[in-house]
Parts: structure tokens; sequence; C-alpha cells
């Protein structure tokens, strides 16, 4: 079955720091692959999505995330955190055979000032 | 362009009333998804629909939940009777095409519904 893994629930950084949230994917040929935020009492937001053009992908707000097939994994990073940015982060997976999305069980960031 | 929109965005109602969210997707979607997110479940996909036809129900808990989809540009997902623990926010969602082509889905900003 596919799947999609976030190796941390919980992440805590300083404001000016480094963010990095890990995910893990179960692997596809061409995978569709995002990264949604949900800021509270809002919607899923896009962050950005792999579109096989290139490994490095950029998305709004300043987040990127690389692309690696042999590790398949699709970690997303941010050189500076903003207070902004806390919020949940979901690493998805596009089901290659059905209409549907397949979450990861989110990633709570946390901005310390 | 205006997004997904939802209504209403809060729901208050006592249990065995019925209720009826109501999504709107972005023009020119042919994919419309109902989701249910709680804390003990995380988001639970529902329902899709592609084309306004119903693809995918295996995700509705039971007979009391029934989505509907009459136009390409209005859904209904109704709950009769509502209990408790049907409490949850719930989102409706519009994609282009479908996820593994590359295509995201585009999230309303839920109803968040209670049932006392």
């Amino acid at each position: 079955a596919q799947s999609v893994t976030q190796l941390d629930s919980h992440v805590s950084v300083s404001e000016g720091t480094p963010v990095l949230l890990r995910c893990n994917y179960s692997s596809s040929y061409s995978p569709s692959l995002f990264w949604y935020v949900q800021h509270p009492n809002k919607g899923l937001q896009l962050l950005l999505k792999y579109t096989s053009a290139a490994t490095l992908v950029k998305g709004i707000n300043g987040f990127e995330a690389e692309f690696k097939k042999s590790e398949t994994s699709f970690h997303l990073t941010k050189p500076s955190a903003h207070m902004s940015d806390a919020a949940e982060y979901f690493c998805v997976k596009g089901s290659s055979n059905t209409g549907k999305l397949i979450f990861g069980q989110g990633t709570t960031l946390q901005v310390k000032p | 362009d205006a997004g997904v929109i939802q209504s209403p965005r809060h729901e208050v109602t006592e249990m065995g009333q019925e209720v009826t969210l109501r999504c709107k997707p972005i023009s020119g979607h042919d994919y419309l998804f109902w989701y249910r997110q709680t804390m003990m479940r995380g988001l639970e996909l529902l329902i899709y629909f592609n084309n306004n036809v119903p693809i995918d129900d295996s995700g509705m808990p039971e007979d009391r939940f029934s989505a509907k989809m009459p136009n390409a540009s209005f859904s209904t997902l109704k709950i009769q009777p509502s209990e408790p623990r049907d409490s949850a926010v719930y989102f409706c969602a519009s994609s282009l095409t479908w996820a593994g082509r590359n295509q995201p889905q585009h999230f309303g900003d839920g109803t968040r519904l209670s049932i006392l």
C-alpha cells in the first residue's frame, strides 16, 4: 500500500534558525508529492509540489523541498524560521492509480521567540 | 480567483437534527473531495466526485451521511440524524485532475461542526 511517513510529530525551533521537516514516501516510479500547511482554524494551503522538473522545489514563504529518489524522501526546509511559520505541516503523496491524496500524520512546528 | 468556498463556517446544533454542509469548488475543477478532520483520527477522506459523479464513498462512516453534487459548481454533505461523535471540521477540496498527475487539491476553510 502507498504510504507517507513524517518522521517527527513535533518540531520546535527558535525564530531565525533553520527548519527541517522530514518526510519519506513509499516508492513510485514518478511520484506526485506535495507539502501543505495548516494554520489554526484554517484549511490546508499548498506550500509546494514536486513536478519532476527539478529535484529542489521552491515554494511560498521561503520554503523549499528536496526530492531524493534514492532515499524516497521529500524533506521540507526553510533557512530562517518566522513566528508566523508556526502551524501543522503535511507531507502528501498523490495516489498513482486513484484521485486520492495520501497524507502523512502531520508535523507541528513550534517557533519560539 | 475565488478559492473553494464552504458554508457555513460554523454550525452548532442538537443531536438528532439534520445538518447540511455546502461547498462551491473552483470553477473548472473536475474533482471534488469531502474530508473530515478530528484530533483523534486526523484527516479522513469521506467521498470524492469526478465530473459530478461519486467515485469512491468508502470513507463515509455510515448511512447517516450522504453527499450529492447536482452540478459542477455545488456539492452538499448531509448528516441525518446527527450525533455528538460527528463533531469535527469538515473540509471540501477540489482539483483540476487527479492527484497522481501532480495536480494539487485546493482546500476550503472548512466547516466547524459541533453536535450537542
